[in-house]
């Protein structure tokens, strides 16, 4: 099965910076990978999708690339309210769902 | 706007049995495949069972094989998971969860989670 690795497991960022989450698949998956946001009590939220399209209403400052087993996850601009954890993941055969380990991203 | 809402969590005992449901609305539940994801407080998210449109197909997490069923009601809108011989490892929020824009390889809605504990 796919494993999806994140780096790093958290990270301490100041409002206005430039954020960057890595997600490391154990095999190639082309272009097959999402981020979606986590809030502590909320449900996941999707972000990106196919490594690099912004869902409908995400704000532009997200942004993600990649290919084949490396993958980044960029906030351009940290706001206040991007302070949450991130997962990426993958669709596979079986399991049907792999998600990486998470990213928190707390305040500085 | 798509809803979806899950109920029948709670605490049950180890080795007890529990029924989710996810109501689903604002869209036509018949016409998509549905996804029951848990997460572990404190921990990641974890996919559990998948069933298509018509409920013919149905996988499971190798963790939950066997002991829990997902079914889907489309006239009542409305997804399922029996969940049986429950362990202290099943406590967990659990989410149903469909595709989005995005398509059926990504959750693009979620319910608001609901949380299940095993414990004596």
């Amino acid at each position: 099965a796919i494993q999806l690795t994140q780096s790093p497991s958290s990270l301490s960022a100041s409002v206005g910076d430039r954020v960057t989450i890595t997600c490391r698949a154990s095999q190639g998956i082309s272009s097959g990978l999402a981020w979606y946001q986590q809030k502590p009590g909320k449900a996941p939220k999707l972000l990106i999708y196919d490594a690099s399209s912004l869902e409908s209403g995400v704000p532009s400052r997200f942004s993600g690339s990649g290919s084949g087993t490396d993958f980044t996850l960029t906030i351009s601009s940290l706001q206040p309210e991007d302070f949450a954890t991130y997962y990426c993941q993958h669709f596979n055969s079986y399991p049907l769902l792999t998600f990486g380990g998470g990213t928190k991203v707390a305040i500085k | 706007e798509v809803q979806l809402v899950e109920s029948g969590g709670g605490l049950v005992q180890p080795g007890g049995s529990l029924r989710l449901s996810c109501a689903a609305s604002g869209f036509t539940f018949s016409k998509y495949e549905m996804i029951w994801v848990r997460q572990a407080p404190g921990k990641g998210l974890e996919w559990v069972s998948y069933i298509s449109t018509s409920g013919s197909t149905k996988y499971y997490a190798d963790s939950v094989k066997g002991r829990f069923t997902i079914s889907r009601d489309n006239a009542k809108n409305s997804l399922y998971l029996q969940m049986n011989s429950l362990r202290a490892e099943d406590t967990a929020v659990y989410y149903c969860a469909r595709e989005g824009t995005g398509g059926s390889n990504y959750l693009g809605y979620w319910g608001q989670g609901n949380l299940v504990t095993v414990s004596s």
